[in-house]
Order: C-alpha cells, then sequence, then structure tokens
C-alpha cells in the first residue's frame, strides 16, 4: 500500500522563476494538504484541496496556487519565486476531515 | 489565536524515559498530534490525543493531556538509539483540518 509520494525530491532554482511540484495521496485518501517546512521550523500549512477545491488556506500570498485532479493528485505552483522559497515542501493525505494527515517525504527546493 | 510551544532540545540515555512538553494557546483545539521527523525524511504521525481525554497509551508512549493548562507531553519508555529525530507538536480544530505546528524539539539519544 504505497504511502504519500512527491516528486521532485530535490530542485533548484532561481530566483523570479516558476516552480511545479506534485504530490499523489495515500490510496484511499481523497483530501491532500501542503505544508511549507523551513530550516529549524515547524511545518506551516499553506492551503488543502478536498473535490478539486480549495478548501482552506494559510497565510501565504497568492504566488502560492495548487489544484487538485480527479483521481485527487495534486499540485503547488509557486510563481516569482524569492530566496525565502527555499525549504521543505510537504504533501499530507487524509480521508476527507475525519481521519489523521498523513505525510509524504517532501520535496527540498532550493532557490539561489 | 494560534500558537504552539516546545523546548528546543533533550538528551536522554538509552533506555531511559523520555518525557517531550508542548504547550498550546487555542482552547478550541480538538485534537492534539505528535508527529517524528528523521533527517531527510517526512513527518511520521506517531499517536493522537482528542480533547476530551487525559491520557492515552500506545505501546512504549504514553501522551498526557491537561486541557486545563492547555499542556500536553509526550512519553517515550525505554528510549532508544533509533528514537532520535525531532519530535513535533501538533494542534487542529477539526480533525484531519489543518495543523499548527510547534518549531519541535530534538531528541538526543546517548548509548
Amino acid at each position: 500500500d504505497a504511502g504519500v509520494t512527491q516528486s521532485p525530491t530535490h530542485l533548484i532554482k532561481t530566483r523570479g522563476q516558476q516552480v511545479t511540484l506534485r504530490c499523489s495521496p495515500k490510496s484511499g485518501h481523497d483530501t491532500v494538504s501542503w505544508y511549507q517546512q523551513a530550516l529549524g521550523q515547524g511545518p506551516q500549512f499553506i492551503f488543502q484541496y478536498y473535490e478539486e477545491e480549495e478548501r482552506q488556506r494559510g497565510n501565504f500570498p497568492d504566488r502560492f496556487s495548487g489544484h487538485q485532479f480527479p483521481n485527487y493528485s495534486s499540485e503547488l505552483n509557486v510563481n516569482a519565486l524569492l530566496l525565502g522559497d527555499s525549504a521543505l515542501y510537504l504533501c499530507a493525505s487524509s480521508l476527507g476531515a475525519q481521519y489523521s494527515q498523513h505525510f509524504g517525504d517532501g520535496t527540498r527546493l532550493s532557490i539561489l | 489565536g494560534e500558537d504552539v510551544e516546545q523546548s528546543l532540545f533533550l538528551s536522554v540515555r538509552e533506555g531511559d524515559s523520555s518525557v517531550i512538553n508542548c504547550t498550546y494557546t487555542d482552547s478550541s483545539s480538538t485534537y492534539l498530534y505528535w508527529y517524528k521527523q528523521e533527517p531527510g525524511a517526512g513527518l511520521q504521525l506517531l499517536t493522537y490525543i482528542f480533547s476530551n481525554m487525559d491520557m492515552k497509551q500506545d505501546q512504549r508512549l504514553t501522551v498526557l493531556l491537561n486541557k486545563k493548562d492547555k499542556h500536553l507531553s509526550l512519553r517515550i519508555a525505554d528510549t532508544q538509539t533509533g528514537d532520535s529525530a525531532i519530535y513535533f507538536c501538533a494542534e487542529t480544530k477539526e480533525y484531519g483540518n489543518k495543523l499548527v505546528f510547534g518549531a519541535g524539539t530534538i531528541l538526543r539519544v546517548k548509548s
């Protein structure tokens, strides 16, 4: 039973570029949440997708956007990258709002 | 407001018990979680407790919740070197809803 999978594992970009990160939820899960974890800090909630719609959003600018596909997989897009966007981006999946969130291993994004 | 605080570092000897503490400010928190993060990895769900419970035990793990003081603790019995990791406390108002995390406690286990 595959857990939450994320791709790519590592990514290097330069300031001003755009990036797309991908997430496949754990089998049977239909809700995907994205978190940003800066070095030495706890994860910060970006947004959550359910039934292909953004259900809840954290305190992140509009440069951060997302999408959920009919197969429940999800993408996180970040435009106009800043040095401060360097972080580990974590995807978590759950079965609706009824069960605990399970995390993938994340995508390490470095901005030069 | 939402705020979760944890002590930054804990060092124990192998075989001893570890106690990691967490305080939170939001009295409407419904579920409280403990996650473990090993180097280069994502977060592994260890256990959780519902806000109407005082204690939950799961093998070597014991979670204590003092709702009056908004204090949560995780006790790891017979701590092993494989328990060395960062431990995060998190709270949410609804099951599966957004998680609010503390900054994490680094647990170092000395053999």
